[in-house]
């Protein structure tokens, strides 16, 4: 167990609608990490926030936000969802603000599926 | 621009041979390197990271990688495989650049253990 916890793990919903993941890091750990794992794209980086604030962001479309609260937790949304949107969503943690230096601690994911 | 290329897909090999997946990168600057560890329906596991000390670097469950600059290689290696290697790994690459660090992932190797 790696001490970050996502939810839901499983979300069906359809074409155009709009859903929140979440995502509690470990205790202690200021930064959160998102990624998309799809079969055609691999696991792309989207966005990661330090102690509430954007650190660093990929390849995160428009439709994509995210947020860091001040408890650290941290919430994905995602709106006008298209069927290309169908994939895993990972969090990850990590103490610190610079993933070149961190041990990344990641969550279960959540698998979204978008009919 | 940084990016990582992991030359296999899938590898298989019998349980207690040796493992070997392929990793090649590319870096603007001196880069971390990182190979995670992916079993099936859990999140991602950092197995070791290098980061400019030796160029050995051993990492957790007997795997271990090289840093090789002049082949701009990060091979994972193992010298006899378990059945519970069976997973997919993942070569990361960090360009320890300034500001906007991000882990950039390769496409994966899928190992399988013959038993």
């Amino acid at each position: 167990d790696s001490g970050v916890t996502q939810t839901p793990k499983h979300l069906i919903t359809a074409t155009g609608q709009r859903v929140t993941l979440r995502c509690s890091p470990r205790s202690g750990d200021l930064s959160v990490y998102w990624y998309q794992q799809s079969l055609d794209q691999g696991l792309q980086f989207l966005i990661q926030y330090y102690n509430g604030e954007e650190r660093a962001k990929g390849n995160i479309l428009e439709r994509f936000s995210a947020q860091q609260f001040p408890d650290l937790h941290s919430e994905l949304n995602l709106s006008s969802l298209e069927l290309g949107d169908s994939a895993l969503y990972f969090c990850a943690s990590s103490v610190g603000g610079a993933p070149t230096n961190e041990k990344l601690f990641f969550g279960s994911g959540t698998q979204l599926s978008v009919l | 621009a940084q990016s990582v290329t992991q030359l296999d897909s899938h590898v298989s090999v019998s349980e207690g041979t040796p493992v070997l997946l392929r990793c090649n990168y590319s870096s603007s600057y001196s880069p971390s390197l990182f190979w995670y560890v992916q079993h099936p329906n859990k999140g991602l596991q950092l197995l070791l990271k290098y980061t400019s000390a030796a160029t050995l670097v051993k990492g957790i469950n007997g795997f271990e990688a090289e840093f090789k600059k002049s082949e701009t290689s990060f091979h994972l290696t193992k010298p006899s495989a378990h059945m519970s290697d069976a997973a997919e790994y993942f070569c990361v690459v960090s360009d320890r650049g300034f500001g906007n660090e991000k882990l950039t992932f390769g496409t994966g190797t899928r190992l399988t253990i013959i038993p």
